[in-house]
């Protein structure tokens, strides 16, 4: 019920084209949806989120699909660079004091040159 | 602005002993401060949640008695791993909350115990 399911667990691009990571999830509470960036030895950095009331957003070249009645919502990193290269996790919380958040497996970008 | 500071980076010590990680927000009042381990390849994993104050939340599974926590002030948490063992080695991640703004992620501990 708790978990956030992501695929694909990797993904290689070539520069300039468009990656794109899924997520599901099951519990129907859930109602804040962020994405994170990690690179190696560093600690996530917020990406971009997303409410279940709007069914996109978009933020530079980082756009987050969002499909309530699936239960999935997705990122799409358009114009991939190789500075994209990183890994992402998509997350899922509900409202409240604690907010806490469960995070999907984590999907390692490669973006090629 | 949103920034927080984990302190140390990288810390190796001998098994049996006690490490304390610092977690600070530099720039706001972290009323909620989390704490995550995550191994090699893989998700963060929800230590415990700790609000200032008060005694820490642990998830199922996480000792409280191994892993101590302490929030005493708006600006920092503490993760203490007593009497580490090998199996503790691991990558340890703080973040900090202000009300219901979003978690902000520290860079990490990486805690290897010989």
């Amino acid at each position: 019920q708790q978990q956030v399911k992501q695929s694909p667990q990797s993904l290689i691009v070539q520069k300039g084209g468009i990656s794109i990571i899924n997520c599901a999830y099951e519990n129907t509470a859930f109602d804040y949806f962020p994405w994170y960036q990690q690179f190696p030895g560093k600690g996530p950095a917020l990406l971009i989120a997303i409410r279940p009331d709007v069914s996109e957003k978009k933020e530079g070249r980082f756009t987050i699909s969002f499909n309530k009645s699936a239960k999935q919502f997705s990122l799409h990193i358009m114009d991939s660079q190789p500075g994209d290269s990183a890994t992402y996790f998509c997350a899922a919380g509900t409202s409240g004091s604690a907010r806490q958040l469960t995070f999907g497996s984590g999907t390692q970008l490669t973006v090629l040159p | 602005g949103a920034v927080v500071s984990q302190h140390p980076s990288w810390v190796i010590c001998k098994s049996g002993t006690s490490v304390k990680i610092e977690c600070r927000s530099l720039d706001f009042q972290a009323t909620t401060m989390f704490w995550y381990r995550q191994f090699p390849k893989q998700s963060l994993m929800l230590m415990a949640t700790s609000n200032e104050g008060s005694k820490a939340t642990y998830e199922q599974g996480v000792e409280k008695d191994k892993f101590l926590i302490n929030h005493a002030s708006l600006t920092l948490s503490t993760l203490t791993v007593t009497s580490a063992h090998p199996e503790d080695s691991s990558f340890y991640i703080c973040s900090a909350r202000a009300g219901f703004q979003p978690q902000h992620f520290g860079d990490g501990t990486r805690l290897s115990i010989l």
